[in-house]
C-alpha cells in the first residue's frame, strides 16, 4: 500500500535559518504533490502544490522540489521566523484522492 | 469570504447515539471530502463527493455515512458512535477534484464515550 514518511520527531532551528523538511513516498506515482501547513487545533492550510513534471516551485520564501525517481520532495524555508512555527503536511495527489503524511512539527526559536 | 464551515467545533457524546457533524462550502466547489486526523496517523480520507448525489468511499468509511443534496453541504452521519470513532474530523473543498488545493474547514473534535 501506499505510504508517506515525513520526520517524526520535531526541527528546531534559530530564526533566520533555512528549514528543511522532508517528504518520502512509497509504492505510489502521485501525478503531483502538495504542502499544508496546520496549526494547533486548527485546519491545513495550503502551500504550495507541485507537479510531476516540476523539478522545483517557488513562493515567496517557500521553495519545493519534487524528485520522482528518488521518491521525494523536499520543502524550505528560508529566513525562517518564529511565526514559521508549526505542523507541516505534505500530501500525494492522483485520481479522487490526497494522501497526507503525518506531518513534521517545526519550531523557530529567536 | 470564502470558507468552510463545520458545526459543532467540539462534540462529547455517548456510544451508540447518533450524530451528525455538518459541513457547507461557499466557494461554490464540486468535489468535498472528510478526513479524520490521529496522532502519528495523519490525515485520513473517509468519504468524498465529486458533485451533488455523487459520493464514494475514501479509506476509512466503516462506522460513517455522508449525503451530498446541495452542492455547498456535505454531512458527516455516525449513526452508532463508538469509542474508536473518537477523532479530529475535517472537511475539505476544492474546485476541480484533487488536482488543485484543497480548502479546509476548522475541524470538528469528537469524543465518544
Amino acid at each position: 500500500s501506499q505510504k508517506i514518511e515525513q520526520n517524526s520527531e520535531a526541527l528546531n532551528i534559530q530564526e533566520g535559518k533555512t528549514a528543511t523538511l522532508t517528504c518520502n513516498y512509497t509504492n505510489y506515482s502521485p501525478a503531483y504533490l502538495q504542502w499544508y501547513r496546520q496549526d494547533p487545533g486548527r485546519g491545513p492550510v495550503f502551500l504550495l502544490l507541485i507537479r510531476e513534471n516540476e523539478k522545483e516551485k517557488r513562493k515567496e520564501r517557500l521553495k519545493v522540489t519534487f524528485d520522482t525517481t528518488l521518491k521525494q520532495s523536499l520543502f524550505h524555508i528560508t529566513a525562517s521566523q518564529p511565526a514559521d512555527s508549526a505542523t507541516y503536511l505534505c500530501a500525494l495527489g492522483g485520481y479522487n484522492k490526497l494522501i497526507f503524511g503525518a506531518g513534521t512539527r517545526l519550531a523557530v526559536h529567536p | 469570504e470564502a470558507q468552510v464551515t463545520q458545526n459543532p467545533r467540539y462534540l462529547i457524546t455517548v456510544t451508540g447515539k447518533k450524530l451528525t457533524v455538518t459541513c457547507s462550502q461557499n466557494m461554490n466547489h464540486e468535489y468535498m471530502s472528510w478526513y479524520r486526523q490521529d496522532p502519528g496517523l495523519g490525515l485520513r480520507q473517509i468519504y468524498y463527493s465529486m458533485n451533488v448525489e455523487v459520493t464514494d468511499k475514501g479509506d476509512v468509511p466503516e462506522g460513517y455515512k455522508v449525503s451530498r443534496k446541495e452542492k455547498r453541504n456535505f454531512p458527516l452521519i455516525l449513526e452508532s458512535p463508538s469509542p474508536n470513532q473518537t477523532s479530529l474530523y475535517f472537511c475539505a473543498s476544492s474546485p476541480r477534484g484533487q488536482n488543485t488545493e484543497a480548502f479546509f474547514g476548522q475541524g470538528t473534535r469528537l469524543t465518544v464515550v
